[in-house]
């Protein structure tokens, strides 16, 4: 049963437009939630976080939005750059910590 | 060292053979985790040590894989008599402290080749 799902594959924007990842849990037990990005033969690397108490934070041109009720996330790119292309994984953890639950992670294609 | 540290970068070996992998994780981070990605998978957690507690070794996929960590320090993923299935990129991570809100530093990873 895979607790974290982030259900496309891939995605591909125009530079400048906005990019919307989307990802869904299934564990009301999670209560953290963070966003990864991975570039080739590298390791992920953070790039923005949630707590449950909370339904929105941005850093710069990231925004993450939770819906509690839908159990869903996103993760949104204003303006997309072609730099931006990469695989970007969503995590959760329970307040107990421990292990993070990935999703399979979607990659983003942007076209200058 | 400044970040996560992993070695080999690579490795082949012949299915059957026992390979170990290595992680040096950031200068005071008590966390350690160990997370696999196959070709076009997502992660898979492996193993958590946090401190001197009993690791958590719920995601070893089956009683070939090991790992110990030393000293709070350095991990080793040992993995024995290998199959192909076990081919996968190996990541390790650390945090901090273990707990919720902390974010992952992942090193580059191992790439393993069974043949």
């Amino acid at each position: 049963d895979q607790q974290v799902k982030q259900n496309s594959p891939s995605l591909s924007v125009q530079e400048g437009r906005i990019s919307i990842l989307n990802c869904d849990y299934t564990n009301s037990m999670f209560d953290y939630f963070l966003w990864y990005k991975k570039y080739p033969a590298e390791g992920p690397t953070f790039l923005i976080s949630i707590s449950s108490i909370k339904d929105k934070n941005e850093d710069g041109r990231f925004t993450v939005f939770l819906n509690k009720s839908a159990k869903h996330l996103s993760l949104h790119i204003v303006p997309s750059q072609p730099g931006d292309s990469a695989v970007y994984f969503c995590a959760a953890r329970g307040t107990n910590a421990g292990k993070s639950t990935f999703g399979d992670g979607t990659t983003l294609t942007v076209k200058p | 060292g400044a970040g996560v540290s992993q070695s080999p970068s690579n490795k082949v070996t012949e299915k059957g053979k026992d390979v170990e992998l290595r992680c040096d994780p950031i200068s005071g981070h008590t966390a350690l985790y160990w997370y696999r990605q196959s070709l076009g998978q997502g992660l898979e957690f492996l193993i958590y040590f946090q401190g001197n507690s009993a690791p958590d070794k719920s995601g070893l996929p089956s009683d070939r894989f090991s790992a110990e960590r030393t000293g709070g320090s350095v991990s080793t993923l040992t993995i024995q008599r290998t199959q192909q299935e076990d081919s996968a990129v190996y990541l390790c991570a650390s945090s901090y402290a273990g707990t919720g809100n902390e974010k992952l530093f992942f090193g580059s990873g191992t790439q393993l080749s069974v043949l």
